[in-house]
């Protein structure tokens, strides 16, 4: 049962433009969600989160939206570059007493800027 | 800051050779460390968590003795591949986070290329 999905494998954007990449989840328990942004044959590297608590996160080009009641994520960069050319993977977890419980990682999204 | 670095990078063994890869969280104490698979193609798949001075907790269908964990100390957690088979071959990830907060990042790891002949 795949908990997080990323129905999109790939998105290819223009230079400059917005890049618009997707997650959906199933579990209404998760409350804590994460993008994350790797390159081939690297570990990934975190890029932005948000806590159920908001509906969304900024940081400089990137921001991320969350529509709780829909179950729904995206992750918005702004304006697109060629060095963003990565997979983009969402996950997500829940908040326990002891901490966030384990990521679950969707498929991810293999994103091309094009110059 | 949050650096995670792991060794080797890649690795190329016989089958039935055990194979040892270590993860270090360079300027962060890690009380827990995931240690996960990715296939080509596919997602980050969780194998186990360990956290600091106790036993790893092995995720369903991931033999424990097969995938031994060690994490002996705050910065270090070892993973060894035991009796490898080409099967095993795969991109192994680890991941570090400090539990200082109700929600916690996890830091990854630039992964091990693991190869089995």
């Amino acid at each position: 049962d795949q908990q997080v999905k990323q129905n999109s494998p790939s998105l290819s954007v223009q230079e400059g433009r917005i890049s618009i990449l997707n997650c959906d989840y199933t579990n209404s328990m998760f409350d804590y969600f994460l993008w994350y942004k790797k390159y081939p044959a690297e570990g990934p590297t975190f890029l932005i989160s948000i806590s159920s608590i908001k509906d969304k996160n900024e940081d400089g080009r990137f921001t991320v939206f969350l529509n709780k009641s829909a179950k729904h994520l995206s992750l918005h960069i702004v304006p697109s570059q060629p060095g963003d050319s990565a997979v983009y993977f969402c996950a997500a977890s829940r908040t326990t007493q002891g901490g966030s419980e384990k990521l679950v990682f969707g498929k991810g999204t293999k994103l091309t800027v094009n110059p | 800051g949050a650096v995670v670095s792991q060794h080797p990078s890649w690795v190329i063994c016989k089958s039935g050779t055990s194979v040892k890869i270590e993860c270090r969280s360079l300027d962060f104490q890690a009380t827990t460390m995931f240690w996960y698979r990715q296939f080509p193609k596919q997602s980050l798949m969780l194998m186990a968590t360990s956290n600091e001075g106790s036993k790893a907790t092995y995720e369903q269908g991931v033999e424990k003795d097969k995938f031994l964990i060690n994490h002996a100390s705050l910065t270090l957690s070892t993973l060894t591949v035991t009796s490898a088979h080409p099967e095993d071959s795969s991109f192994y990830i680890c991941s570090a986070s400090n539990r200082g907060g109700i929600s916690d990042t996890q830091y990854f790891g630039p992964g091990t290329r693991l190869t089995v002949l």
